[in-house]
């Protein structure tokens, strides 16, 4: 079985300062980890993923995440937040074997002027 | 290279309507997956359709909740009899080769 704890359901940061949305996994397989985002009425968008290659991945807009096995974590990061920044953002582990995939209930970014 | 389509985007139902939600593909992806999303919360697997092969429908939440892909192309997710806890956005997404899902826009769905 694989889950994923998503630790923040809010996150606030103003514009121009860092971004730290964190992520836990577990899974009993190597997995696969995503990070989606997603706009008001919109659909999600794939921001990066890793699949068992480099341990930091980058990804679109200036984010990236690293994979930590020891901890098993995702976080995703980002030097300076963007007005536009502001989503809803999913942490997803997949189980490849059986395309399994399951999300964690989000993190909400708000970015302040 | 259009992504993922989903129709109606919006569908207001009363309790007890049938109602038929659509997805298009991504021409040539051979698997297809439906979520369900409630609000506030993370995507939920409901089933997965190889070419028009159903694999998976363990996240199917009542016998009320049936899908086909005929053709192994467009989708359809059909809800009988909706109930009010039906309400909720619903999600399609195929996969590519290099194994990463996109995801349509999504049909939100009021049960009133």
């Amino acid at each position: 079985a694989q889950s994923v704890t998503q630790l923040d359901s809010h996150v606030s940061v103003s514009e121009g300062t860092p971004v730290l949305l964190r992520c836990n996994y577990s899974s009993s397989y190597s997995p696969s980890l995503f990070w989606y985002v997603q706009h008001p009425n919109k659909g999600l968008q794939l921001l990066l993923k890793y699949t068992s290659a480099a341990t930091l991945v980058k990804g679109i807009n200036g984010f990236e995440a690293e994979f930590k096995k020891s901890e098993t974590s995702f976080h995703l990061t980002k030097p300076s937040a963007h007005m536009s920044d502001a989503a809803e953002y999913f942490c997803v582990v997949s189980d490849h074997r059986n395309n399994d995939m399951r999300f964690g209930a989000g993190t909400r970014l708000t970015v302040k002027p | 290279g259009a992504g993922v389509s989903q129709s109606p985007r919006y569908k207001v139902a009363k309790r007890g309507q049938d109602v038929a939600l659509r997805c298009d593909p991504i021409s040539g992806h051979v698997s297809l997956f439906w979520y369900q999303q409630a609000l506030g919360q993370g995507p939920e697997f409901l089933t997965y359709f190889q070419n028009e092969a159903q694999l998976d429908k363990s996240g199917l939440p009542s016998d009320r909740f049936f899908a086909e892909r005929p053709e192994g192309s467009v989708s359809t997710l059909k809800i009988q009899r909706t109930q009010q806890e039906d309400s909720a956005v619903y999600l399609c997404a195929s996969k590519s080769p290099q194994e990463t899902q996109y995801f349509g826009p999504g049909t939100r769905l009021l049960v009133l």
